[in-house]
């Protein structure tokens, strides 16, 4: 089955220490996009590719950085600079080919403590 | 620009009843539109798009929408509401090309099922 991964689906670190969000997805998609989300509101944009070794920062990228050297992954590193990184964060890829429909990943859930 | 509003952050619904949902889009050209739904710590799910073949949109799980081009709308509505249906729903606009082929997305609704 064709699909989007992300590992693990919840993870706790001490404030202070980076982290990487694993986001894998088999279904050929060009465009990925990492979303974070709390409690009460929508997505908010971190950081999209539209192809490999490209990528752009989104609404909120202060705090977070990428990488995209293969097409089927997408890893979200948080650092320490990220002021409040506890949240749900969501991995999505967009297919080009129906309408521009994004599928997602189970997401993370991310505490700092 | 595209922008989505989705009016009302809350709706209570009892079960059987009419489930209604709204979404208003901004988009200076014809847009895709997408309703997703997310429970409870997962990620979203589909429920409907509109891609400009028909303005009557049907969906998974009984769910349905109709794109309103001069009310610039595209409500979630569904007949009978079932306990399962409870959850959080996300209105989206893409554009046709280039950097608005991004989803933008509507704060989405939280939809209580009432016993």
């Amino acid at each position: 089955d064709g699909g989007i991964t992300q590992s693990p689906k919840y993870l706790f670190r001490k404030e202070g220490q980076n982290v990487t969000l694993s986001c894998e997805q088999n279904l050929n998609h060009d465009a990925m996009y990492w979303y974070r989300q709390d409690p009460g509101q929508g997505l908010r944009l971190i950081y999209y590719s539209q192809i490999v070794n490209d990528f752009q920062k989104g609404d909120i990228a202060e705090g977070y950085s990428v990488s995209r050297e293969k097409k089927e992954s997408f890893p979200l590193t948080v650092t320490s600079a990220q002021k409040n990184p506890t949240a749900f964060y969501l991995c999505a890829s967009r297919n080009d080919r129906d309408h521009n429909e994004q599928f997602f990943g189970p997401g993370t859930r991310l505490t700092v403590l | 620009a595209q922008s989505v509003t989705q009016l009302g952050s809350h709706v209570s619904v009892s079960e059987g009843a009419l489930v209604l949902l709204r979404c208003n889009y901004s988009s200076s050209v014809p847009p895709y539109l997408f309703w997703y739904v997310q429970y409870p710590n997962q990620g979203l799910q589909l429920l409907l798009k509109y891609t400009s073949a028909a303005t009557l949109v049907k969906g998974i799980n009984g769910f349905e929408a109709e794109f309103k081009k001069s009310e610039t709308s595209f409500h979630l509505t569904k007949p009978s509401a079932h306990m399962s249906d409870a959850a959080e729903y996300f209105c989206a606009v893409s554009g046709l090309s280039g950097s608005a082929r991004q989803l933008t997305f509507g704060s989405g609704t939280q939809l209580t099922v009432l016993p």
